[in-house]
């Protein structure tokens, strides 16, 4: 079982909707949990991180993480097509503060 | 926001030949950094955590003797790919933290494709 599952897709959305990226992890020590954007040939930008259940938000972006179900997910509220990259879930965990382990990476594509 | 900087961004090289990556922390001090290798349409792999002043932790699987580390300053770590092979071809990506941010938020270095003829 890989470390984080992330859904590969591709997901297609139009213009305006909401787009749900979701995100499994298997090793119940994980402490932080973050949501990246990588666009091809570049190198990953942070969106938003989460260490506590519930949900969090910031713009257009909610991340909501459940601990118990070892489950985080990321929504995007009224996507634009500049939205459309792929996007990766990573965890940290260990006692080295950035150890990240990443996901495969979910491809999205909104349209105009 | 934090800066880090990787040189080269691209690198074409023989086989059998060692390339030199380097990542450095612009305006901030990283007693850690973290490299990565992506291949196409991969997610990214922990290589190894560059520590400042000591030597580097290997992931499993990692080969240590291919994939030198050397973090000799707050501010530069580099990875030498030695005696490279186009297997080794790939996105080499780096990252640091910010010893003053509690977060273990990372930033990434622009990355550095190596490719091996």
């Amino acid at each position: 079982q890989k470390e984080v599952e992330q859904n590969s897709g591709p997901l297609s959305v139009p213009e305006g909707a909401i787009a749900s990226l979701n995100c499994t992890y298997s090793d119940r020590g994980s402490q932080s949990f973050f949501w990246y954007r990588q666009y091809s040939g570049k190198s990953p930008e942070l969106i938003m991180f989460i260490y506590s259940n519930g949900d969090k938000e910031d713009g257009r972006f909610t991340a909501q993480l459940n601990k118990a179900s070892q489950y985080v997910s990321l929504l995007i509220r009224d996507s634009q097509p500049s939205d459309s990259a792929t996007y990766l879930c990573a965890v940290m965990r260990g006692s080295t503060l950035g150890r990240l382990y990443f996901g495969r990476g979910t491809q999205l594509t909104v349209w105009p | 926001g934090a800066v880090v900087s990787q040189h080269p961004s691209r690198v074409i090289c023989k086989s059998g030949t060692s390339v030199k990556i380097e990542c450095r922390s612009l305006d901030f001090q990283a007693t850690t950094m973290f490299w990565y290798r992506q291949f196409p349409k991969q997610s990214l792999m922990l290589m190894a955590t560059s520590n400042e002043g000591s030597k580097a932790t290997y992931e499993q699987g990692v080969e240590k003797d291919k994939f030198l580390i050397n973090h000799a300053s707050l501010t530069l770590s580099t990875l030498t790919v030695t005696s490279a092979h186009p297997e080794d071809s790939s996105f080499y990506i780096c990252s640091a933290r910010d010893a003053q941010r509690g977060t273990g938020e990372l930033f990434f270095g622009e990355g550095s494709r190596l490719t091996v003829l």
